[in-house]
């Protein structure tokens, strides 16, 4: 079935660039997204990308996508402490539905 | 702006009590949908709906029922509470069709089963 793994945790100094990584498991995903959840708040889209794309930029954010591998990353450039949150990698699933990763926590250490 | 609310933040209930989660949003979608979020295991889809009296069950729906009256409002109900199900609850909507499905959100109600 469908599926979407990430790692659970990433912690990075301040200014640093942060990158996180999902892979997934149905190739026929149209759309690939992160989505952010800051501490006490439900979800919110960061980004999308759109599966024919190899990258997407977005201001500090960088997505990048291999199909051939069902890998998708997420960077994030001079990485702030208000970059805190749990990022959810997730692929488009049939009908309306979107499939979540187990979700990255991700920590900023001065 | 889009509007999802949950109708309580925080929640303890009882074993074997009944419990109404409440779901609003104020932008028209057609769709909505009700998640737990568990550490390590992410989201998981309860069950979803794409129109009112119209639901469908998503991967974990055992213990659970839901009920849309009106277009606006979608409620997660737990006939009898089980201390398993203590959880943080997660309601989101989408409009019936649009580009990327983006789906928005409530702050989410977490349960404590006791």
């Amino acid at each position: 079935g469908e599926d979407v793994e990430q790692s659970l945790f990433l912690s990075v100094r301040e200014g640093d660039s942060s990158v996180i990584n999902c892979t997934y498991t149905d190739s026929s995903s149209t759309y690939l997204y992160w989505y952010k959840q800051e501490p006490g708040a439900g979800l919110q889209l960061l980004t999308y990308i759109f599966s024919n794309m190899d990258m997407k930029q977005d201001q500090r954010l960088t997505v990048l996508l291999n199909k051939k591998d069902k890998h998708l990353s997420l960077r994030i450039a001079d990485t702030q402490t208000g970059d805190s949150a749990i990022y959810f990698c997730a692929e488009s699933g049939s009908a309306s539905k979107i499939i979540f990763g187990s979700g990255t926590r991700l920590s900023i250490r001065p | 702006d889009v509007k999802v609310t949950q109708s309580s933040r925080y929640l303890v209930k009882r074993t074997g009590e009944k419990v109404f989660l409440e779901c609003v949003q104020d932008m028209d979608h057609e769709n909505m949908f009700w998640y737990r979020q568990d550490p390590g295991l992410g989201l998981r889809l309860i069950y979803f709906s794409y129109d009112v009296k119209m639901k469908e069950k998503g991967d974990i729906p055992e213990g659970y029922s839901v009920s849309r009256e009106k277009k606006e409002r979608f409620s997660l109900i737990l006939e009898s509470a089980s201390t398993n199900q203590t959880s943080m609850y997660l309601c989101a909507s989408s409009m019936g069709t649009s580009e990327y499905n983006e789906q928005f959100f409530g702050p989410g109600t977490r349960l404590t089963v006791l």
